[in-house]
């Protein structure tokens, strides 16, 4: 059964640090890999989408790599502002449908 | 403006009592799916439905009946089986196959 675990649990940085979160999957039989930002009491928000045939994804400040063999992917924020304060989630699809396991999120902080 | 609405975005329930969770969405999309958040944690999927009247049991289905009767709604009935239901309910919809997923803003539920 697929697994996922995110690294840090919780991130505490100060403003303009550029940062990375990271996620590990168990098992590299995926279709997709998704990043979504969850702020307090409301629903997620795709951020980025990476097919198992890519290798990154990039938007505005954020770049997502994906290395499926090792059954990792990071996602890179530059210039952290405290509007990216929020719980950011990885997900991966597996081999029927799009079923999305995820794992338990990282909450970030930026700290003016 | 499309997208996915989950209605009530707060709900009570007595102990013994039924009560729907109601998710509509605009982007016509063919996968539907139903997600469990509880704090802390990641989302668990509790059904999942990738056409029109049919529908799969996820990881955690005890307890909870769904239907998908049209292509822009799926229903969650949370039923008095269900025996832990206070939890962050999310919708989510996909066009299928290895395609980018789209979340509602959620509905809390808790019991009272």
């Amino acid at each position: 059964k697929q697994e996922v675990t995110q690294i840090p649990a919780a991130l505490s940085v100060p403003e303009g640090e550029n940062l990375v979160l990271n996620c590990s999957f168990t098992d590299s039989a995926i279709y997709n890999l998704q990043w979504f930002r969850q702020d307090p009491g409301k629903g997620l928000t795709s951020l980025l989408l990476i097919q198992s045939s890519q290798r990154e994804q990039t938007s505005g400040r954020l770049n997502a790599s994906l290395d499926k063999s090792s059954g990792r992917s990071t996602l890179y924020i530059a210039a952290s502002q405290p509007g990216d304060s929020a719980t950011y989630l990885c997900a991966v699809s597996g081999n029927a449908g799009n079923m999305l396991t995820f794992g338990g999120g990282t909450r970030l902080m930026v700290k003016p | 403006d499309g997208g996915i609405t989950q209605s009530p975005k707060y709900l009570f329930r007595k102990e013994g009592q039924n009560v729907t969770l109601s998710c509509e969405q605009n982007l016509n999309h063919d996968a539907m799916y139903w997600y469990r958040q509880d704090p802390g944690q990641g989302l668990r999927l509790i059904y999942y439905s990738q056409i029109v009247n049919d529908f799969q049991k996820g990881d955690i289905a005890e307890g909870y009946s769904v239907s998908r009767e049209k292509k822009e709604s799926f229903p969650l009935t949370v039923t008095s089986a269900q025996k832990n239901p206070t939890a962050f309910y999310l919708c989510a919809s996909s066009e299928g196959r290895n395609t980018e997923a789209f979340f509602g803003q959620g509905t809390r539920l808790t019991v009272v």
